[in-house]
């Protein structure tokens, strides 16, 4: 049974870090890309980052650029992210999911996600 | 630019079959999208992918009752025989180079 378990969040404040892990299981971690995908209060879904399987190409939505960082330890079999220079409008649940295709190369960035975590709330406020 | 639009709503009855349209911009109706499902303080929940010729494959244990349908630049996803569980906020999601897109979501209200 594939398991996504997210954790590392919090409450920090503006200008502040945060470090975001995902924990895979279930599924050979390395021949997929990973994503990691928020949703604001109220809001719907905004796509945050991806990476792919093993070369490590990232990717990421401009509103988070230069702030955040994706990464993955395919020997533990988790995703990471980082984020630094929190602002208020990155308050949101942060959801990891993994790509539907399986990628024996590891270099194909996401496409279609068919498994999400539970997601771990991140709240940036003084 | 790659955009999803979705009705912001849609309602049907107990029973009934409801069918939520997403639609792909200019010049990308040959893509493939997935629909997602995110039940009240839940997190979302895979589908279906969508191809542009209509064929799709379903995610796990996602019952018959969905199904999911394409005519041109327009991604259907069917839900029939509704149940109060149906109730939720339905997106569709796709890909471009180095991107993810998501639709702004449906709000399915079930009477």
């Amino acid at each position: 049974e594939v398991q996504l378990l997210e954790s590392g969040g919090g409450l920090v404040q503006p200008g502040g870090s945060l470090r975001l892990s995902c924990a895979g299981s279930g599924f050979t971690f390395s021949s997929y890309a990973m994503s990691w995908v928020r949703q604001a209060p109220g809001k719907g879904l905004e796509w945050v980052s991806g990476i792919d399987g093993i070369v490590g190409s990232t990717y990421y939505a401009d509103s988070v650029k230069g702030r955040f960082t994706i990464s993955r330890d395919n020997s533990k079999s988790t995703l990471y992210l980082q984020m630094n220079s929190l602002r208020a409008e990155d308050t949101a649940v942060y959801y990891c999911a993994k790509d539907t295709d399986f990628d024996s190369r590891g270099s194909y960035p996401p496409t279609l996600f068919d498994y999400w975590g539970q997601g771990t709330l991140v709240t940036v406020s003084s | 630019q790659l955009v999803l639009t979705q009705s912001p709503s849609a309602s049907a009855s107990l029973g009934a079959s409801v069918k939520l349209t997403c639609t792909l911009s200019s010049g990308h109706s040959s893509y493939a999208i997935a629909w997602h499902q995110q039940q009240p303080e839940k997190g979302p929940r895979y589908l279906m992918k969508l191809n542009s010729d209509g064929s799709h494959s379903k995610g796990d244990g996602i019952p018959d009752r969905f199904s999911g349908s394409s005519s041109g630049a327009e991604r259907y996803l069917t839900i029939s025989s509704l149940l109060s569980e149906d109730e939720a906020d339905y997106y569709c999601q796709t890909w471009g180079t180095g991107i993810q897109v998501f639709g702004g979501g449906t709000k399915l209200t079930v009477l």
